[in-house]
């Protein structure tokens, strides 16, 4: 079965801009998260959707937005880049179930903010 | 608030057995994980403890004591290609969010 891929692997943009990224699942998945990884912050946890709807959000300001669309995959958006915004968003899906615990994770979109 | 601290590093040599230790300021979580991240790549899952006690997959072992408030991943006869970084997470009970660890680099030398 084919795994989680995320759209496009690199993209370099300026302060200001916008971005957009994005993540399909694997099949089947109805939760996908994300995370922004940087070397001093690690791992932290953007948002999740499950079923088109945002079931859970982290500590990240309204810059940062996502969604999800019926066929599962997911896109976030990033409004009004800053430098510190430069990180690799990873996204995972999982089924989504209450026992489920196994996260599957993309390669990441490595962005970075001039 | 919730943390889930780790060795920022940790060096050993093929052949060798390593532990890496996860420990946690938090509670009312599920279960916890442990996910491998090899350079440039993806965090790949590697274990699950719903309750304390070790589970042992191949060369890879993890244990859990929610009474210490601790864990650990057990790697043994280490190879090379286990360099790479590795992350505790716990998904909380209110939130359902997935915490990670702050991550340790395992480097492994002939």
């Amino acid at each position: 079965k084919a795994g989680v891929t995320q759209t496009p692997r690199y993209l370099i943009k300026t302060r200001g801009q916008q971005v957009t990224l994005s993540c399909s699942p694997i099949s089947g998945h109805r939760s996908v998260s994300w995370y922004q990884q940087t070397p001093g912050q690690g791992l932290q946890f953007l948002f999740e959707y499950f079923s088109e709807t945002q079931r859970n959000k982290g500590n990240f300001p309204g810059r940062f937005s996502g969604r999800q669309f019926s066929n599962s995959r997911s896109e976030m958006n990033v409004s009004t880049l800053e430098l510190g915004d430069s990180a690799l968003y990873l996204c995972a899906s999982s089924s989504g179930l209450a026992d489920s615990y196994e996260q599957y994770f993309g390669p990441g979109t490595r962005l970075t903010v001039t | 608030g919730q943390s889930l601290e780790q060795p920022s590093e940790v060096t050993a040599v093929e052949g060798a057995i390593v532990q890496i230790n996860c420990t946690y300021q938090t509670s009312g979580f599920y279960g916890l994980s442990w996910y491998q991240q090899h350079d440039g790549g993806a965090p790949t899952f590697l274990s699950y403890n719903a309750l304390d006690g070790l589970e042992e997959t191949g060369r890879f072992s993890s244990f859990l004591s929610r009474s210490d408030s601790y864990g650990y991943l057990l790697l043994q006869e280490l190879q090379m290609k286990d360099s790479a970084s590795y992350f505790c997470a716990v998904r909380m009970e209110d939130t359902d969010k997935l915490i990670f660890g702050t991550g340790t680099r395992l480097q492994v030398f002939p």
